[in-house]
Parts: C-alpha cells; structure tokens; sequence
C-alpha cells in the first residue's frame, strides 16, 4: 500500500527554537495534506490543511505564525513549530489520501513525531 | 460540522472472545465514508475497516465486521476471535465522499485483550 514517511520521530527542542517536522508520500502524489496533533490518550485533532502550491487552511484556535506549513511539491509537506514553547509538546502526526474519492479511497498516516520542548 | 462519538473510553475482553464496539456520528451529508482506524502502542495509524454510506451491505475484513446503521447513524466495530495484537486504541472517522476531504475521529476507545 501507499506509504507516508514523517521524520523526525521524536525531537527534544529547547524553548524558543523552532523545529521542522517533514511529511514525504513516498510512492504516490499527494495535493492535499493533513496535520493533526494528538494529546496524551486523546483523539487526533486536526490542525491544518496543506495543499500543494498554495496557503494552507488552519483549524480554528490554531496559529497559523506559530505553525508554519509549507507544500512546496507533490511529494512534501512540512510543519514549523516557530519559538517552541513547553505547552507546543505534543504527538504531531501527518496523513495524505489515496483514491480521490473513489471505492479505494484510504487516509495513509505518517508514523507521528513526538515534541517535547524543554 | 459532523461529530463522532466513541461512548466507550476503555473496553477489555479475553483472548479469543468477540468484543464490539460502539460510534455513532452526526451528519447532515448523504454520501460519506465511515472508518475504524487501530492506534497500537507505536502509534502508527493503522485503517481496520471502512464503509461507505452508499452501500447497504456491511463492510468486513478478515475478523472485523461492521454494522453500519444509516439511519441511526450508527456504525460499530465487532471483532471476533479477539487476539493479543488486537489491544490498541481505536478510531472511529467520518470523511465526507469528495476525496482529500478531513478526517474527523471519535475521542477513542482503549482495548485490551486479555490473555
């Protein structure tokens, strides 16, 4: 199947850095993005659209300066977290679609970043 | 705005029992797709099932079944012959038909089979 490959898996940043979180499909291309960030035995809650060559469309509540998304090709979307602080510690995960809508229509997950900032 | 609730926070049964789990959802679209999603302990999202509104015969793959109520909007997850690797949080997602649409989850339920 369709593969979603996220990188870094964990990162430890200090307060104030900033830090790139990437999402590549690896064998198909992807025009639309999602990043959801998931909370200690919480659900997934979407943060954002990334779309390819345009702005992306942000959740409501969520900073679009702090959380800079950026979908410069079909194959690649990436999230800043910008002047990280504790409370931006999280489980950030990215998932792209296969099929448009169709019969085989399937959400591929990236394999999730773990944030912590210290 | 759809919602989708899991009334289920935590669950268990032993290895090898049939366990179901619960969602319901609220939409006013009438083309949709419905998933069950298994977040294991590495965290990897993992697609179990899905269904799409349109079809009245339930999806079913392999030990896991659906039952999909329209009208009732309802659509639980029953997995049988529950095996150890069955333990995970599940997802129950809603995504309306028009492809590279969002996916909006349910809070989860957690499973634990027990040996």
């Amino acid at each position: 199947g369709a593969v979603v490959s996220q990188h870094p898996s964990r990162v430890i940043c200090k307060s104030g850095t900033s830090v790139k979180i990437e999402c590549r499909s690896l064998d198909f291309q992807a025009t639309t993005m999602f990043w959801y960030r998931q909370f200690p035995k919480q659900s997934l809650m979407l943060m954002a659209t990334s779309n390819e060559g345009s702005k992306a469309t942000y959740e409501q509540g969520v900073e679009k300066d702090k959380f800079l998304i950026n979908h410069a090709s079909l194959t690649l979307s990436t999230l800043t977290v910008t002047s990280a602080h504790p409370e931006d510690s999280s489980f950030y995960i990215c998932s792209a679609f296969t099929g448009f809508g169709g019969p085989n229509t399937e959400a591929f997950f990236g394999q999730g970043t773990r944030l912590t900032v210290v | 705005a759809q919602t989708v609730t899991q009334s289920q926070p935590e669950m268990s049964v032993q290895e090898a029992e049939t366990v179901t789990l619960s969602c319901t959802y609220d939409t006013s679209e009438s083309n949709y797709y419905l998933f069950w999603y298994k977040q294991p302990p590495s965290r990897q999202m993992i697609l179990v099932i899905r269904q799409e509104a349109y079809k009245q015969q339930n999806a079913t793959e392999n030990r896991f079944s659906v039952n999909f109520q329209k009208a009732a909007k309802s659509f639980s997850l029953k997995i049988s012959d529950s095996q150890l690797g069955d333990t995970a949080m599940y997802f129950c997602a809603f995504m309306k038909n028009f492809g590279n649409e969002k996916l909006t989850f349910g809070t989860g339920t957690r499973l634990t089979i027990i040996p």
